[in-house]
């Protein structure tokens, strides 16, 4: 395991179309991170997981987008009735949060490569 | 609110040179780390340096290094000898907190 892994890279869809993205972590990894990144700008929290649980989600996740995390492993990240303004890169990044060390403020966050998605 | 700001969308520097990147951000923590992350242009962001809140020591990664004011709150990177390949979108970050970035251009 080398790194986080998406899929798929690239995704075009129609207006109104469902689309699911795949996340694989950093094997030992307990926490996982969705962003959003539109172009020339900085990455946009959407949410994030420990183990399986969703712990909080940014209030630019609409209620058209969801996230799971079942096995604590790999999550998936859904938007249904695609919109043109979902067009953007969808990022994931995992960390591993070691006990004791509780504070959020201290996590070194691993980035995959992205998902593009195009909505025509 | 927790923000991290970024004042120099663009920035130049010619090769073997020296550029620094600006950044500032707002937190009411004691305990915590900041981070610099590369983002070459259609490829994956990697960290490139993160300063841990309570050294005072400032971090360094060979032709990188930080100049952290942790009382004016302030986080700014510098490259050192830059080379081609630093040319890249640069993103500093508070946990789950970007900076909108500084596109940094390498000129031969």
């Amino acid at each position: 395991d080398t790194g986080v892994s998406q899929n798929p890279r690239h995704k075009i869809t129609k207006r109104g179309q469902n689309v699911t993205f795949r996340c694989d972590p950093i094997s030992e990894h307990n926490r996982l991170y969705w962003y959003r990144q539109t172009l020339g700008q900085g990455p946009e929290f959407l949410t994030y997981f420990q183990n399986e649980a969703q712990l909080e989600k940014s209030r630019l996740l609409s209620d058209r987008f969801s996230a799971e995390r079942p096995k604590g492993s790999f999550s998936t990240l859904e938007i249904q009735r695609t919109e043109q303004g979902d067009s953007a890169m969808y990022l994931c990044a995992s960390s591993l949060l070691v006990p004791g060390a509780a504070q959020r403020t201290k996590n070194i966050q691993y980035f995959g490569a992205g998902t593009r998605l195009s909505v025509l | 609110a927790q923000t991290v700001t970024q004042s120099q969308p663009e920035m130049s520097v010619q090769e073997a040179e020296t550029v620094t990147l600006s950044c500032t951000y707002d937190t009411s923590e004691s305990d915590y780390y900041l981070f610099w992350y590369k983002q070459p242009p259609s490829r994956q962001m990697i960290l490139v340096i993160r300063q841990e809140a309570y050294k005072q020591q400032n971090a360094t990664e060979n032709r990188f290094s930080v100049n952290f004011q942790k009382a004016a709150k302030s986080f700014s990177l510098k490259i050192s000898d830059s080379q081609l390949g630093d040319a890249a979108m640069y993103f500093c970050a508070y946990t789950e907190r970007f900076g909108a970035g500084t596109r940094l251009t390498v000129k031969p």
